[in-house]
């Protein structure tokens, strides 16, 4: 099966700069997605990397290293409207998505 | 542009009871997918269709069945409840069924099975 590792919980202040990691141990690599999930809302997508390296978009940005199974969410400039479950999902050899059970971040004033 | 709606938005349901959840979108793409989301556990994959007429296993497809019969709709049937199906049930689409399409999520339907 899949293996898709992140941590629960995070919390941050307003206006700082929060890390969410996600390590991976899949069938194969088609490249990995991050979706945002507000409470009682549906996954939105923020990102997708296939190469190796930084993806900058705005406020938030994603790393992959696909030899060493990681990923990373970046977000700068939190916002309280950024208090929400990230969601590190992986598409394996079948091109199916496997989701990690999320990060809730939780942003302070 | 509606995206993807699903029907209804919760449900409660006596164990035993046959369901039918409804899922359709409006975006004309190939592919579509059912994930149930329990607490702790994240997304996990039903069922899938990678094009009209074709449908596939996922991770925990027991108990469930879904149909395929034109590109919009991919309802999701409980043919007998039982209380380890309450969850929230996500619908999603993507244009293809490769790698690095992108897959958009309904609203959810959260279910209730008692």
């Amino acid at each position: 099966g899949q293996n898709i590792d992140q941590p629960t919980e995070m919390t941050a202040t307003e206006g700082a700069i929060v890390q969410i990691n996600c390590t991976y141990q899949t069938s194969g690599f088609n490249g990995l997605f991050w979706y945002q999930q507000h409470a009682g809302e549906a996954p939105t997508f923020l990102s997708y990397n296939v190469l190796d390296g930084l993806e900058e978009k705005g406020r938030f940005s994603s790393f992959l290293s696909r030899s060493k199974g990681y990923s990373y969410l970046l977000l700068k400039e939190l916002q309280m409207k950024d208090s929400a479950s990230y969601l590190c999902a992986v598409s394996s050899n079948d091109y199916k998505l496997s989701f990690g059970a999320g990060t809730t971040v939780t942003v302070r004033a | 542009i509606a995206g993807i709606t699903q029907a209804p938005t919760s449900q409660i349901l006596a164990a035993g009871r046959r369901m039918t959840l409804r899922c359709t979108q409006d975006m004309r793409h190939n592919a579509m997918y059912w994930y149930r989301q329990d607490l702790g556990l994240g997304l996990r994959l039903i069922h899938y269709s990678n094009t009209a007429g074709t449908t596939g296993k996922g991770e925990v497809p027991d108990g469930y069945s879904v149909s395929r019969a034109n590109t919009d709709d991919f309802p999701l049937t409980l043919a007998s409840a039982v209380p380890s199906q309450t969850s929230v049930y996500f619908c999603a689409s993507s244009d293809g069924a490769g790698g690095s399409d992108t897959q958009y999520f309904g609203p959810g339907t959260r279910l209730t099975v008692l």
